[in-house]
């Protein structure tokens, strides 16, 4: 257990309403990421952090912000929630070794 | 640019069977990591198995080992004894760059029959 908390686990929200979705670690590592999963595409990099307030963009970044004024949360917001940003929604965390630790995933539906 | 490519959508193996999944890669980078993952249904992703591009030996873990052909770019993981709690999708991934960022393959999807 990578102590990788992420909240809510399920949401519907309406089109053109502001989400945010919360990740929390435990480990106080360094980088931290976000990532949705959508079928036939498997995992796309949104955006990620190396440090607190210093975050970068990932390949699917559009309409997606991201903040970490704690080492420990890393929050990805939805400005403005269309139905293409229906997904699952993964955060992971880069661990001492090599590998990354995900989340159990958020189920987001834009209705 | 960065590149994982998994061509099999979906694969079947009998129990007790040894399946291979592939992976290729494209990368200029000659610094990278190759991953592979393995989500159940019921949606959890599981690390498995890491090989790092100077890795002079192949990974194993357990029942799983990575046969990493450098040259030919691939990463293909080899599952032996299959279980049916094998059945799940498996992700390749690949690790470059400053932000030690993953990019993923598609997936397969994998089902193990008794």
């Amino acid at each position: 257990d990578a102590g990788i908390t992420q909240s809510p686990r399920h949401k519907v929200t309406e089109t053109g309403t502001p989400v945010t979705l919360r990740c929390h670690q435990t480990e106080n590592h360094r980088y931290m990421y976000w990532y949705r999963q959508d079928p036939g595409h498997g995992l796309r990099l949104i955006h990620y952090s190396y440090g607190v307030k210093d975050t970068d963009k990932g390949e699917v970044s559009d309409g997606y912000s991201v903040s970490r004024s704690k080492t420990e949360d890393f929050l990805l917001t939805l400005e403005s929630a269309t139905s293409s940003q229906t997904s699952v929604y993964f955060c992971a965390i880069k661990g001492n070794r090599t590998e990354a630790f995900f989340g159990q995933g958020t189920r987001l539906t834009v209705v | 640019a960065q590149k994982i490519t998994q061509t099999q959508p979906g694969m079947f193996v009998q129990e007790k069977e040894a399946v291979t999944l592939d992976c290729t890669y494209d990368t200029s980078d000659p610094s990278y990591g190759l991953f592979w993952y393995k989500q159940p249904s019921s949606g959890e992703m599981i690390f498995l198995i890491y090989q790092g591009s100077y890795d002079q030996q192949n990974a194993t873990e357990g029942r799983y080992s990575l046969n990493f052909q450098k040259a030919r770019k691939s990463a293909n993981l080899v599952i032996s004894a299959s279980q049916l709690g094998d059945s799940a999708m498996y992700f390749c991934a690949m690790r470059w760059g400053g932000g030690n960022k993953l990019t993923f393959g598609t997936g397969t999807q994998l089902k193990v029959e008794l």
